[in-house]
């Protein structure tokens, strides 16, 4: 049983680029959440995704945005990249119905923006 | 605002000794918390949870912790330390929102166990 599966590992952008992180969830999962977790810093809440919309959203600008697929997997898009950007994001998964509400975490996409 | 506090920036212990990293949190309603395991350049492994019931929980790898109403704590704690146990720690708790429900993390506990 695979767990949650994120890509690329690593990733190095120019400021203003474009980016675009991958994720799959764990099998029997249908909501995925991201945060970013910069250095020294615990993970900070972007936005979660359940029925390919967004629910919840944390406090991040519109240049963060997201997508879930049918088959659960989801992307994070961040534009215009700025140097603060420079992060780990983590892509954690859950399954919405039921009495389990621990979020299962991918080993994370390590982005450099320079 | 819901928040968790990790007093403590780093937690040193020698191998075989108990260990305890602290935790405190501040959240509307019943909390629902959250013990994670960070290891260098790796995601976030589950330990364990406080929904309700027993206030001491059980976990993975010999953890527990003490959920603790009137302190606002949840610590985490194991009878003996391993070398391997070395790594950061993240308490979290669980922002209700109706059925979501993001998780608002503490800024992180590195332990060390030295042998």
């Amino acid at each position: 049983d695979a767990g949650v599966t994120q890509s690329p590992t690593h990733l190095i952008k120019t400021r203003g680029q474009q980016v675009t992180l991958r994720c799959s969830p764990k099998s029997g999962h249908d909501t995925v959440s991201w945060y970013q977790q910069a250095l020294g810093q615990g993970p900070q809440f972007i936005f979660q995704y359940y029925e390919e919309e967004e629910r919840q959203r944390g406090n991040f600008p519109d240049r963060f945005s997201g997508h879930q697929f049918p088959n659960y997997s989801s992307e994070l898009n961040v534009n215009a990249l700025l140097l603060g950007d420079s992060a780990l994001y983590l892509c954690a998964s859950r399954r919405l119905e039921g009495m389990s509400y621990e979020q299962y975490f991918g080993p994370g996409t390590r982005l450099t923006v320079t | 605002a819901q928040s968790v506090a990790q007093p403590e920036d780093q937690v040193n212990v020698a191998e075989g000794n108990p260990l305890t990293v602290k935790c405190t949190y501040s959240v509307s309603g019943n909390p629902y918390l959250f013990w994670y395991v960070q290891y260098p350049n790796r995601g976030l492994q589950f330990l364990l949870k406080y929904i309700t019931g027993d206030n001491l929980v059980k976990g993975s790898y010999g953890f527990e912790a003490e959920f603790n109403k009137s302190q606002t704590s949840f610590h985490l704690k194991k009878p003996s330390a391993l070398v391997s146990d070395s790594a950061l720690y993240f308490c979290a708790v669980r922002a209700y929102s109706g059925n979501t429900g993001k998780l608002i993390f503490g800024q992180g506990t590195t332990l060390q166990v030295k042998p």
